[in-house]
């Protein structure tokens, strides 16, 4: 059975950093691209980032371009998101999900079929 | 930016239809995915694709795209169905993900 599982949230200042990563079990890593989305407290769901199945290419939504990173190790299965310059609105439970194909942002795949549990970010003094 | 809007609650009775819609310009040149989100969990896709299934999801759940808006569908909606569900796209001019801002389905 497929599984995301995050980890490497926890309490940050405001200006910090984390780096969140993802391990991932029981398909081909590298034959998926891979995306991070987040939830505010009490809020909707915000597409933050995605990467291509071969590490290629990188997609981040406006709010987080510039701050964050994401990368994969398709030898560790494992896909990470490198958060900096850290606000309050960046509180968040951050979750890793598996596009439904290779490539993020061309074909007809587009979607997210398997989602992780999620890992708590707080941003606060 | 491109965007996706939901109505934020809908009511349904139990065994009624529920219709949740979402509108973003020109929706329906793009393929329109729906997710389930019960609280404290993750969320779960429950159509893709406009309108396909995928394994595990009951057929009570069904979905249509066309012109501005995209429709998620429960039949014979279920008190396990009261949840949150969120349509997402893909914006191929910014290529970013883009999700609508989420409707609380209540089965009262």
């Amino acid at each position: 059975e497929v599984q995301l599982l995050e980890s490497g949230g926890g309490l940050v200042q405001p200006g910090g950093s984390l780096r969140l990563s993802c391990a991932a079990s029981a398909f081909t890593f590298s034959n998926y691209a891979m995306t991070w989305v987040r939830q505010a407290p009490g809020k909707g769901l915000e597409w933050v980032s995605a990467i291509n199945g071969d590490g290629g290419s990188t997609y981040y939504a406006d709010s987080v371009k510039g701050r964050f990173i994401i990368s994969r190790d398709n030898f560790k299965n494992t896909l990470y998101l490198q958060i900096s310059s850290l606000g309050a609105e960046d509180t968040a439970v951050y979750y890793c999900a598996r596009h439904a194909g290779k490539e993020a942002a061309t074909g007809t795949r587009r979607y997210f079929d398997y989602w992780g549990q999620g890992t708590l970010v707080t941003v606060s003094s | 930016s491109y965007e996706l809007s939901q109505s934020p609650s809908v009511s349904v009775s139990p065994g009624q239809t529920a219709s949740i819609t979402c509108s973003g310009d020109k929706l329906g040149d793009k393929y329109a995915a729906w997710y389930q989100q019960k609280p404290g969990q993750s969320p779960v896709l429950v159509i893709y694709q406009d309108n396909k299934r995928p394994s595990g999801i009951p057929a009570r759940f069904s979905g249509s795209n066309s012109g501005n808006t995209a429709t998620l569908t429960i039949s014979g909606t279920q008190a396990l169905d009261e949840a949150d569900y969120y349509c997402q796209a893909w914006d191929t001019s910014t290529a970013c993900g883009v999700f609508g801002g989420g409707t609380k389905l209540t089965v009262l």
